[in-house]
């Protein structure tokens, strides 16, 4: 079964510290990995995902396929940055359903 | 261009009673999903639309939920004697074939 792990359910730091975010996933098979973002009376919206390694607003996450990890990481915070973070998990080959994590909620104190 | 839209933004409805819940996805997007939000978790999937068919509808709890998308477009989906549990935010979204999936604002449904 296709399972997301998000272990820290909220986040804080200061600004300009480093920030992880933490993102385990279970699948047999070739996964797609993707993060959301969901700022303050927003909709969910797509930040990066794994197939475009991309650096979207200074953050970064790198699939271990061996450590079945997606780890999103910033190494310098901001304020902005305040948000609800969704790491899901595609099945690869096209438009298909994702399956989400619970989500870590960020706050990035002054 | 406009967005992904849902309609009502808010549903209040009492137990045993039917709801429709509205999406219009962005124009051109061959794909839609509905998803489910319960308070404090992420998005559950409910199902998926490549063009007027259900290509999977695996997330769909039980013969309660119905969804339609007769032309393509805009879709619709169904709840029938709703109970409590159904209460969450019901999610939209739309996406080319093979490409990111853009989502709606979102219908509070609150079953009292």
């Amino acid at each position: 079964a296709q399972r997301v792990t998000q272990p820290e359910k909220l986040l804080s730091v200061f600004k300009g510290a480093p920030v992880e975010l933490k993102c385990n996933y279970s699948y047999s098979g070739s996964p797609e990995l993707f993060w959301y973002v969901q700022y303050s009376r927003q909709r969910l919206q797509l930040l990066l995902r794994h197939i475009s390694r991309e650096s979207i607003k200074g953050f970064t996450a790198d699939l271990n396929k061996g450590e079945t990890s997606f780890h999103l990481k910033k190494p310098f915070a901001q304020e902005e940055d305040s948000a609800m973070y969704y790491c899901a998990l595609g099945q690869g080959g096209g438009s298909e359903k994702l399956v989400f994590g619970k989500g870590t909620k960020l706050t990035v104190n002054p | 261009g406009a967005g992904v839209s849902q309609t009502p933004s808010n549903k209040v409805t009492e137990k045993g009673k039917y709801v429709e819940l509205r999406c219009d996805p962005i124009s051109g997007h061959t794909a839609l999903y509905w998803y489910r939000q319960s308070l404090g978790q992420g998005p559950e999937f409910l199902i998926y639309f490549q063009g007027t068919g259900a290509a999977d509808d695996s997330g769909l709890p039980n013969d309660r939920f119905f969804a339609v998308r007769p032309e393509g477009s805009v879709s619709t989906l169904k709840i029938q004697r709703t109970e409590r549990g159904d209460s969450a935010v019901y999610l939209c979204a739309s996406s080319l074939e093979g490409g990111e999936q853009f989502f709606g604002p979102g219908t509070r449904l609150t079953v009292l």
